[in-house]
């Protein structure tokens, strides 16, 4: 079974610093992905950044990072110089191709201080 | 380029009565299409989700029920609504190649009375 588990149900981080926002999982597919997904309160879904398991290189979207170790089966998030418009529940998810399921994790709610 | 549509935006609906939830996508073809529900401050549990026209896989045991009657349309529905289906639904789809991320529409909010 594959599983994702996220064990920061909240964070807070000041305007303009950096927060990582961790991410674990557990999976037996050789081939899979990793996503990070942003819910606003409007409850949109966006996506943030994706990472291909067969890729060494981290993924990078403008402010957002991540740090992906293999090995050790975590993903994290970093957000660099956030901003309000951050805050917001991140949500991890894992795809393992011969499923064709999303895997999501229970989210961290993320806040950011003026 | 690809959208997705989902309706109503927001629904209240009487204990016992029926439910239709629909999802279009548009721009793509043979898209892999999905429903999920969430509680209120909680994750995504997957409903349904659906490979092709007339494919529809159960996640979980309940009082819901998906159709794919054309390729690009997904349909949850109930015939009676319970007190405990109340929550935010999500239609996505992904394109079939599995590096491709979910596209999640906007959302319906259901409120059961």
């Amino acid at each position: 079974a594959q599983t994702v588990t996220q064990s920061q149900p909240e964070m807070s981080v000041q305007e303009a610093e950096t927060v990582t926002l961790s991410c674990t999982y557990d999976t037996s597919e050789s081939d899979y992905y990793l996503f990070w997904y942003k819910q606003p309160p409007s409850r949109q879904m966006i996506l943030v950044i994706r990472q291909e398991a067969y890729k060494q290189q981290n993924a990078t979207e403008n402010r957002f990072s991540v740090n992906f170790q293999k090995a050790a089966k975590s993903f994290s998030l970093k957000i660099s110089d956030s901003q309000l418009g951050d805050a917001a529940m991140y949500f991890c998810a894992l795809y393992g191709g011969a499923t064709n399921k999303l895997i999501f994790g229970t989210g961290t709610l993320l806040a950011v201080q003026p | 380029s690809q959208t997705i549509h989902q309706w109503p935006a927001t629904l209240v609906q009487p204990v016992g009565s029926p439910l239709s939830l629909e999802c279009t996508v548009e721009g793509t073809s043979n898209p892999n299409l999905y429903w999920y529900r969430q509680a209120a401050g909680r994750g995504l549990q997957l409903l349904f989700y659906s490979v092709g026209i007339g494919q529809i896989s159960s996640e979980v045991p309940q009082n819901l029920s998906a159709s794919r009657p054309q390729d690009r349309q997904f349909i949850l529905s109930s015939k009676k609504l319970l007190l405990s289906d109340s929550g935010f639904y999500l239609c996505a789809w992904r394109a079939g190649s599995s590096n491709q991320p979910q596209h999640f529409g906007d959302g319906t909010r259901l409120s059961i009375l």
